[in-house]
């Protein structure tokens, strides 16, 4: 069965550091196309990077320099390095498959920045 | 960035009834145009992707249509279960980008 059981999301103050976790079941990381997208609360969705199997990243502008994409093979996980955080970061973050649509979601992890 | 208009952003239906939702981009985006559907609480579901191929055990009663800057979704007999948030995206571009969403209420 295909699953992903994400973690770590917290509240954090701005301009801290944070790290979410998607575990994956059913499929391999290193070889699928995965992608995080966010929705603040009350507020629609916003895709923030893509992963391609062979490890090209696209990110949002918003976010560039700031958060980083890792996987961890051995785990079969795929990591969100999320740094100097603001505000604006606040939402619920999913991470799903696909890399143009998403057509497998995450239950997400809220992440909350704020002083 | 490509910009991503539903309308309207409420639509009042009564069940069995055939609902219409729209979505504008203010660029041509082809066909690579999906729709999701989000429950409260819930991660949203994909129900289309390009323009109009529903996805893994979709209803047929969710149809999809339009191609460079119009796009509909159309549900044709609505249930209890369909009276909830829908999105449309872009995936022609990147950074891709969502409509602010159509929420679909019993009248």
């Amino acid at each position: 069965e295909v699953q992903v059981v994400q973690s770590g999301g917290d509240l954090v103050q701005p301009g801290e550091s944070l790290t979410l976790s998607c575990a994956a079941s059913g499929f391999a990381v290193i070889s699928d196309y995965l992608s995080w997208v966010r929705q603040a609360p009350g507020k629609g969705l916003e895709w923030v990077l893509v992963i391609y199997h062979g490890g090209n990243t696209y990110y949002r502008d918003s976010v560039k320099g700031r958060f980083t994409i890792s996987r961890d093979n051995s785990k079969n996980t795929l990591y969100l390095h999320m740094n100097n955080l603001r505000p604006e970061d606040t939402a619920v973050y999913y991470c799903v498959r696909g890399y143009n649509y998403a057509y497998f979601w995450g239950q997400g992890t809220l992440v909350t920045v704020s002083s | 960035e490509i910009v991503m208009t539903q309308s309207p952003v409420t639509l009042s239906m009564s069940p069995g009834e055939r609902a219409t939702l729209s979505c504008r981009a203010s660029q041509s985006v082809g066909s690579d145009l999906a729709w999701y559907q989000q429950k409260p609480g819930q991660a949203p579901r994909l129900l289309i992707y390009g323009a109009s191929t529903r996805a893994t055990g979709v209803p047929a009663r969710f149809s999809g249509s339009g191609s460079g800057t119009e796009f509909t979704l159309t549900i044709s007999s609505l249930l209890s279960d369909d009276f909830t948030l829908y999105y449309c995206q872009q995936y022609n571009k990147w950074e891709y980008t969502f409509g602010q969403g159509t929420k679909l209420e019993i009248k």
